[in-house]
């Protein structure tokens, strides 16, 4: 059983840049989630995913924009990059099912110069 | 609105202590709450969830005690091992709408040899 997995682990934007984020969900999981966890702050969710379509989304802008694809892997799509969208982004990946845990990737640390 | 809190930072215990983590929420439509582990570098690890229709849940060295009247659940650790020094986040979610997890801001456990 592989766990979930994001690339790349690190990146290094300019501002104004667009980004592409990836994950691939662990195996049986057919529901993505995409958090943001900035400097000292607990993860804040973005956006999930469910069977290729967008299932609830955060308080996030526009610019923030995500994909899934058959396998339920996922993209998150950042444009007009922002200083302030340095962070971690994290990618999270769950059966559906009401009430069971969510198994999170490594992360990927983007920092946006 | 921080809908969940960790008012504590930090927190250090001497190994073979219990350890004691607290989270308060606010919003009574939670009714799933979940306690993660993360490493510098890593993503989240799950640890241990409690559904509102408990209020104890173990899981070996792990406790979550929820207390749904005070909207407070905490975690203990016993007895506190060094490789549990980590940041601790308790999250919470809502079964109503989408599975997103609203998490606190996070609680770094030391735990002193």
């Amino acid at each position: 059983e592989t766990g979930v997995t994001q690339s790349p682990t690190h990146l290094i934007k300019t501002r104004g840049q667009q980004v592409t984020l990836r994950c691939s969900s662990q195996s049986g999981h057919n529901t993505v989630s995409w958090y943001q966890q900035a400097l000292g702050q607990g993860p804040q969710f973005i956006f999930q995913y469910y069977r290729e379509e967008e299932n609830g989304r955060g308080n996030f802008p526009p610019r923030f924009s995500g994909l899934q694809f058959p396998n339920y892997s996922s993209e998150l799509n950042v444009n007009a990059l922002e200083l302030d969208d340095s962070a971690l982004y994290l990618c999270a990946s769950t059966t559906g099912q009401l009430n069971t845990e969510a198994f999170f990737g490594q992360g990927t640390r983007l920092t946006v110069v | 609105d921080q809908q969940v809190k960790q008012n504590s930072p930090s927190l250090s215990v001497q190994e073979g202590r219990i350890s004691i983590l607290n989270c308060d929420y606010t919003n009574s439509m939670f009714d799933y709450f979940l306690w993660y582990k993360k490493y510098p570098a890593e993503g989240p690890t799950f640890l241990i969830s409690i559904s509102s229709i408990k209020d104890k849940n173990e899981d070996g060295r792990f406790t979550v005690f929820l207390n749904k009247s005070a909207k407070h659940l905490s975690l203990h650790i016993v007895p506190s091992q060094p490789g549990d020094s980590a940041v601790y986040f308790c999250a919470a979610s809502a079964s109503s709408g989408t599975y997103k997890y609203i998490f606190g801001t996070g609680t770094r456990l030391k735990v002193l040899a």
